[in-house]
């Protein structure tokens, strides 16, 4: 069974400010790793995923994430936040045989003038 | 073109009604999902459809809860005599490819906020 966790449930960051959204998970077996982004009343919007090879991933927005296998993590960064970037992140693990998608709680990033 | 539509947006019944909840997935999409998530929480994993066949009802809580997709598109989750407990956003999903594209990217809709009163 994998499982995921979200370090921060609230990050406030000022304008222009860098931001590290930070995520770890647990699985015995070969795993996918997902970061959405909710806005508020829409839905989950896919920002990056890793599946294999280069640990450094970069996704929409100006996002990017580290995928390291021998810290579990997957932590989320932006070198510089804008105060349309202010939603709810959410990680998420799948095993690379199946289709469930375990997500973490989220953290709520709030970013301000 | 058109994304993951949910209806209603909103829902609000009193405890003991019945609740059907409309998942209408991407023109196309083979896979379907259905998710819980509650405040302050993250999507929780409800079932799992692969074209009309129902291929994972692992996460679904109990047996007041039941999902059809019956020609592999439109969806229903059904709640019956819901509890105050299943106050809750659900939410769907749905992939271009099947199960064994482990890869494959969700796309989910907005969402049906229940509240049992």
């Amino acid at each position: 069974a994998q499982s995921v966790t979200q370090l921060d449930s609230q990050v406030p960051v000022f304008e222009e400010a860098p931001v590290e959204l930070r995520c770890n998970y647990s699985s015995s077996v070969s795993v996918y790793l997902f970061w959405y982004v909710q806005y508020p009343n829409q839905g989950l919007q896919l920002l990056l995923k890793y599946l294999s090879g280069s640990t450094l991933v970069k996704g929409i927005n100006g996002f990017e994430a580290e995928f390291n296998k021998s810290q579990t993590s997957f932590h989320l960064r932006k070198p510089s936040v804008h105060i349309s970037d202010t939603a709810e992140y959410f990680c998420a693990v799948r095993n690379t045989g199946g289709f469930k998608t375990i997500f973490g709680a989220g953290t709520r990033l709030f970013v301000k003038a | 073109g058109a994304g993951v539509s949910q209806s209603p947006r909103y829902k609000v019944t009193k405890r003991g009604q019945d609740v059907a909840l409309r998942c209408d997935p991407i023109s196309g999409h083979v896979s379907l999902y259905w998710y819980r998530q509650a405040l302050g929480q993250g999507p929780e994993f409800l079932t799992y459809f692969n074209y009309e066949a129902q291929q994972d009802k692992s996460g679904l809580p109990n047996d007041r809860f039941s999902a059809e997709r019956p020609e592999g598109s439109i969806s229903t989750l059904t709640i019956q005599r819901t509890e105050q407990r299943d106050s809750a956003m659900y939410r769907c999903a749905s992939s271009p490819t099947g199960r064994l594209a482990g890869d494959n990217e969700q796309f989910f809709g907005p969402g049906t906020r229940l509240t049992v009163l």
